[in-house]
């Protein structure tokens, strides 16, 4: 079985900051893919990076960047110069393979920027 | 390439009756999954249909129910609706290898009265 945690409350950034989303993983799976999803008020999910269990090299997207450490089994994002736009619920989720396909989702960060 | 589209976007029923939603996939993608999100329950994972065959079930009740055409384009059904089926339904489309990344929908907003 697979499970995502996310463990942090609302988090709380001042525009133009960096912030850290902080997902642990769990699986048995030995290839899997981990995703960062963006949810704004308007309820739709919003693809933000990928990183795969063989990947050599932390994932990086503009201003998007996981920090994958496979030992420890954790997938933190990184948003890097926050924009008042970054401020949605954000998802850590991973799929391995065959009846693991399916898109298993954390609860969920809630992430404000302040200007 | 347009994204996932998802029909209606918002529906409003009364219990024991049922519904229909519909998604279309991205160009090319052959995957597509159905999701639940609630606000107590989270995202939860209904089913996955790859060239117009379930591959993938989630832990739903029979009420539940999809299938998938011939061009990719996916239903899914709730049949005897209750109150708690009241949820965002996502639509998630790929190209269907695993793992793969899934693109969603804006998402269909059900309230069961």
């Amino acid at each position: 079985a697979q499970k995502i945690t996310q463990t942090q409350p609302g988090m709380f950034v001042q525009e133009k900051e960096a912030v850290t989303l902080d997902c642990t993983y769990d699986t048995s799976d030995p290839s899997y893919g981990l995703f960062w999803y963006k949810q704004p008020s308007s309820g739709e999910m919003i693809f933000l990076i990928y990183q795969g269990s063989y990947d050599q090299q932390n994932a990086t997207e503009g201003r998007y960047s996981l920090n994958f450490q496979k030992a420890r089994k954790s997938a933190n994002l990184v948003i890097s110069a926050s924009q008042l736009g970054d401020s949605a619920m954000y998802f850590c989720a991973m799929s391995g393979t065959g009846a693991n396909s399916k898109l298993t989702f954390g609860k969920g960060i809630t992430l404000s920027v302040r200007p | 390439k347009a994204g996932v589209t998802q029909t209606p976007r918002y529906l409003i029923k009364t219990r024991g009756q049922q519904v229909t939603l519909s998604c279309s996939p991205i160009s090319g993608h052959r995957s597509v999954s159905w999701y639940q999100q609630t606000p107590g329950q989270g995202l939860q994972f209904l089913f996955e249909y790859f060239s117009e065959t379930q591959r993938n079930k989630g832990n739903f009740p029979g009420r539940f129910s999809g299938r998938q055409f011939s061009n990719s384009r996916s239903e899914m059904n709730v049949s005897t609706l209750e109150l708690g089926d009241s949820a965002l339904y996502l639509c998630a489309s790929s190209l269907g290898g695993s793992p793969d990344t899934q693109y969603f929908g804006p998402g269909t907003r059900l309230t069961v009265l």
